[in-house]
């Protein structure tokens, strides 16, 4: 079955502007969760969605934002862009929502590299 | 949080060397998984793992959750293996709590295979 799938794979933009980026979780998964990647603070959590409804948050400015739709697709949007968000975004989906008793492996998809001038 | 140390930080093989790389976690944990980052910036899933040993192929893993430790065991390395290598982990904990839910990555070990 096809895998996570992430678009843009690549995007420049420049201070200021805003940015959407979109995940499609493997068909049956219904979690998705957002990890930022950069070379000074690795990868981090961003916030995971389960059945429409954002689970948690990671410590992100209210700038970062997502949603996800009733076909379990998810898109994380950022405002006001800073050169500080430069990264790799990862999304990531699992069967369930993480936390509970059971498997529950997380699957990547390629990531969004987003360049901010 | 949970705190999740990864050694060595570097490492560079020839190729056909073993190697064991070490991820150390600070609480029990519900879920660990080990990654393999290719060049592209794909995060492969190797093992999911909280306890236990599992091998595939070449690769195998070993979990000692009651002394919280993970092992990856890279045998016969080739120069497709080179990347950096991360475990995850994700803390047990009630469905509806509201707690934060996700995986805790370790900073990596970053491995060079060389002809």
């Amino acid at each position: 079955k096809a895998g996570v799938t992430q678009t843009p794979r690549y995007l420049i933009k420049t201070r200021g502007q805003q940015v959407t980026l979109s995940c499609s979780p493997i068909s049956g998964h219904r979690s998705v969760s957002w990890y930022q990647q950069t070379p000074g603070q690795g990868l981090q959590f961003l916030f995971e969605y389960f059945s429409e409804t954002q689970r948690n948050k990671g410590n992100f400015p209210g700038r970062f934002s997502g949603r996800q739709f009733s076909n379990s697709r998810s898109e994380m949007n950022v405002s006001t862009l800073e050169l500080g968000d430069s990264a790799l975004y990862l999304c990531a989906s699992s069967p369930r929502a993480s936390g509970g008793g059971g498997a529950n492996v997380l699957t990547f998809g390629a990531g969004s590299r987003l360049t901010v001038l | 949080g949970i705190q999740v140390e990864q050694s060595p930080p570097d490492l560079i093989l020839q190729e056909g060397a073993n190697s064991t790389l070490r991820c150390n976690f600070s609480d029990s944990v519900n879920n660990l998984q080990w990654f393999h980052q290719n060049p592209w910036g794909q995060l492969i899933n190797l093992f999911y793992i909280p306890s236990g040993t599992k091998q595939n192929g070449r690769l195998s893993a070993t979990t000692v959750a009651t002394e919280r430790y993970s092992l990856l065991y890279i045998s016969s390395s080739q120069t497709t293996d080179s990347g950096v290598y991360f475990c995850a982990v994700d803390p047990p904990r009630s469905l509806g709590t509201g707690t934060a839910s996700k995986l805790t990555f370790g900073t990596g070990t970053r491995l060079q295979v060389t002809l």
